[in-house]
């Protein structure tokens, strides 16, 4: 079954520092989202792309955060200057039409970011 | 404005017992979805239902079973005859349809412990 990928599983950055997650998100997907999830807390939506373009955000995601489907098949979350509390889990997720499909939105696996 | 409550922060339960995580939404749309997912200590997240708004059947899977209750506006699962497998955070979610990108707000979620 086609999975959505996320690379790297870890990943350990300065505060300070720029970082890219990337993700691939599952071949005929058109719709893709960027989750964050800090330790022990839940889900929250950060992001949906679609159509090459942001279709929403949250108030998370503000000028630090961008997002980028730059080769038509990895989707990344880039922070440019990364803060200690944006140490968790982010998870990519990708879904076929959206609202009208019967398909949910596929999850990857997640990089755990960890903000020195 | 969309909202996923999960009043059960954590349950513990010897195995074999049956175990109900509560969940109750919030929503102004008509047309909604509804999700559970299962995050075990690796972290990355199971997707276990997705449930819309019109359909309000109960639903079983094995020893997992869905009650669904547009009334009350809950979506409660049941884990029967409980093993010590089931031991994750579960997290309750929704849709709503007019969103166009079909963003999904997760609860807080339940910490399940299934005791051997």
């Amino acid at each position: 079954e086609p999975e959505v990928t996320q690379t790297p599983s870890h990943q350990v950055t300065q505060m300070g520092q720029e970082v890219i997650l990337r993700c691939v998100p599952i071949s005929n997907h058109l719709y893709f989202y960027w989750y964050r999830q800090i330790l022990g807390q839940k889900v929250e939506f950060l992001v949906s792309f679609y159509n090459n373009e942001i279709s929403e955000k949250s108030e998370i995601f503000d000028d630090q955060f961008s997002v980028e489907r730059p080769d038509g098949s990895n989707f990344t979350l880039k922070i440019r200057s990364t803060k200690l509390e944006d140490s968790a889990m982010y998870f990519c997720a990708s879904s076929e039409l959206g609202s009208y499909s019967n398909q949910p939105q596929h999850f990857g696996d997640g990089t755990r970011l960890s903000i020195l | 404005a969309q909202k996923v409550t999960q009043a059960q922060t954590e349950i513990s339960v010897v195995e074999k017992e049956d175990v109900t995580l509560d969940c109750v939404y919030e929503t102004r749309d008509t047309t909604y979805y509804l999700f559970w997912y299962k995050q075990p200590p690796s972290g990355e997240l199971v997707f276990l239902i997705r449930r819309n708004s019109f359909d309000e059947q109960n639903e079983i899977s094995g020893r997992y079973s869905w009650n669904f209750q547009k009334s009350t506006s809950s979506f409660n699962f049941t884990i029967t005859a409980s093993q010590v497998v089931d031991s994750a955070v579960y997290f309750c979610a929704l849709s709503e349809a007019m969103n166009r990108d079909d963003k999904i707000i997760f609860g807080k979620g339940t910490r399940l412990h299934i005791l051997p």
